[in-house]
C-alpha cells in the first residue's frame, strides 16, 4: 500500500520491549489500526485508534498517535516468541471509513 | 466456530477458467468486504457490500471480476477468464459497522493459483 508505509524487519531479543513503525498519508483517516498475521493464518485484528485519540493500551500493547506528523507506533512490552509474526499498519479509508489501506508489514523475529 | 469461514481454502486452476469463492462471514455483521494479498504485500481492497448493496469497487476490480451478496449474508466473489496475474490469497472480512468503529474481522483466506 503506497499510503502507508513500514519497515520490513524487526528483530528483538526476547524480554525486551518492540517498537513498531507505520506513516501514513490521508489525515482525514478515521481509524488506525494494527493486524497480526501469523504463518499460514489469517489476520488478526490487534487493536485501533480513534484519530482524535493519541494513545491506547491495552495489556503489552500500547499504540501511540502522532497526527501532526501522521505516524504510528505499536509498542509490545516484555516480547515472547509467540509475538513473531508479521503485523501490518493500516488506515481507513472512504466516506464511511470502510475501506482499509494497508502497509507492506513488519516482520517481527525474536532472538533469545 | 463463529468467525469469518471462507471456502474453498485452495483453488488450482488453468488460465482462462472461471472460479467462484464463498465468504460466509460472522452472523451479526453488516459489512462484507473483499481483499486480495499477494506475496510479501498487505492486503489490497476489492470491493465492499452493505448488507446487500455493493458499496464501493476497487478500480483492481476488473470486469473479470464479479461479487455479489444476494441476502445479505453469504458473497461469492467470481473470476472469469483467470490468468496468471490472478494468483493470490483472496481474503474476506466482516464487520458490524457502529458509531464506536468498524472492527474488520477475516478469514482464512482462499489461495488461487492459476497455472
Amino acid at each position: 500500500g503506497e499510503d502507508v508505509e513500514q519497515s520490513l524487519f524487526l528483530s528483538v531479543r526476547e524480554g525486551d520491549s518492540s517498537v513498531i513503525n507505520c506513516t501514513y498519508t490521508d489525515s482525514s483517516s478515521t481509524y488506525l489500526y494494527w493486524y497480526k498475521q501469523e504463518p499460514g493464518a489469517g489476520l488478526q485484528l490487534l487493536t485501533y485508534i480513534f484519530s482524535n485519540m493519541d494513545m491506547k493500551q491495552d495489556q503489552r500493547l500500547t499504540v501511540l498517535l502522532n497526527k501532526k506528523d501522521k505516524h504510528l507506533s505499536l509498542r509490545i512490552a516484555d516480547t515472547q516468541t509467540g509475538d513473531s509474526a508479521i503485523y501490518f499498519c493500516a488506515e481507513s479509508k472512504g466516506s464511511s471509513a470502510s475501506k482499509i489501506i494497508f502497509g507492506s508489514g513488519t516482520r517481527l523475529s525474536i532472538r533469545p | 466456530d463463529t468467525g469469518v469461514s471462507q471456502n474453498p481454502r485452495h483453488k488450482i486452476t488453468k488460465r482462462g477458467q472461471n472460479v467462484t469463492f464463498r465468504c460466509d462471514p460472522i452472523s451479526e455483521h453488516n459489512r462484507l468486504y473483499w481483499y486480495r494479498q499477494t506475496l510479501g504485500q498487505g492486503p489490497e481492497f476489492l470491493t465492499y457490500f452493505q448488507n446487500e448493496a455493493q458499496l464501493e469497487k476497487s478500480r483492481l476490480l476488473s470486469d473479470r471480476f464479479s461479487a455479489e451478496r444476494p441476502k445479505g449474508s453469504f458473497s461469492t466473489l467470481e473470476i472469469q477468464r483467470t490468468e496468471q496475474g490472478d494468483s493470490a490469497m483472496y481474503l474476506c472480512a466482516s464487520s458490524l459497522a457502529t458509531s464506536r468503529g468498524d472492527e474488520q474481522y477475516f478469514g482464512p483466506g482462499t489461495r488461487l493459483t492459476v497455472t
